[in-house]
């Protein structure tokens, strides 16, 4: 399940369950969206991003669906794996910058 | 995208002290970023840093503080100066490059600082 800890949300699933990660974002101006991973000891990697004027977009096992209406944006992970361990990030590019702006991030953890 | 190394990987300092983080792109970029992240938290922007100009600030962080320099499209170093026990983090330099929906930013591995 998922619960808000001491510094980051966690989230906790078995090994080739699907995993969702959810994100809110507070600026109607945001016009693009990136998720990072970040793995113990290593700095934030790409995952996917997707542009303010999609609603989907897939690529290897992952999904990002992004509802504007309720400023929400939401990361899928299919058939997750013990590598899948790691904090997640959100970020938002607000209206031409080309700086993202990190949300807080969620653990997750992969049980084999 | 970039492949992005930094030096030292990690350090533990006594307050007071400076430590310089260097940070190497396999390619040549026009700017360079410099994050913070202290544990358990998200990435804070310190700066933005432009081959051959003065680096741009965010609000709460200073040059005196954090000196970084640019000298070429592939090299950039940041300065924790004076550093305290408050300046424990990770640093993390960061690259944009263009690809995918637009261009992204792609990190190096991080500094991990403890100052005692």
């Amino acid at each position: 399940g998922e619960s808000v800890g001491l510094h980051l949300p966690t989230l906790s699933v078995q090994e080739g369950d699907n995993s969702i990660i959810n994100c809110a974002y507070s600026n109607s101006a945001s016009d693009y969206f990136i998720w990072y991973k970040q793995e113990s000891g290593k700095g934030p990697q790409f995952i996917i991003d997707i542009r303010s004027n999609m609603d989907k977009r897939q690529g290897q096992r992952v999904t990002v669906l992004l509802n504007k209406t309720v400023k929400h944006l939401s990361l899928q992970i299919a058939a997750t794996q013990p590598g899948d361990s790691a904090v997640y990030f959100c970020a938002e590019n607000r209206g031409g910058s080309y700086i993202p702006t990190f949300g807080r991030g969620t653990s997750l953890i992969v049980h084999p | 995208s970039a492949v992005i190394s930094q030096k030292p990987s990690r350090d533990i300092c006594q307050r007071g002290t400076s430590l310089t983080i260097q940070c190497q792109v396999d390619s040549q970029v026009t700017m360079m970023f410099w994050y913070r992240q202290q544990p358990g938290q998200s990435l804070t922007l310190i700066a933005t840093a432009n081959q051959g100009s003065e680096a741009t600030y965010e609000s709460g962080f200073v040059i005196d503080k954090f000196p970084i320099s640019r000298p070429n499209l592939t090299f950039s170093t940041l300065t924790v100066s004076n550093m305290s026990p408050e300046d424990s983090s990770i640093y993390l330099c960061s690259v944009t490059i263009s690809g995918g929906v637009r261009e992204t930013q792609y990190f190096g591995p991080g500094t991990r600082l403890l100052v005692l």
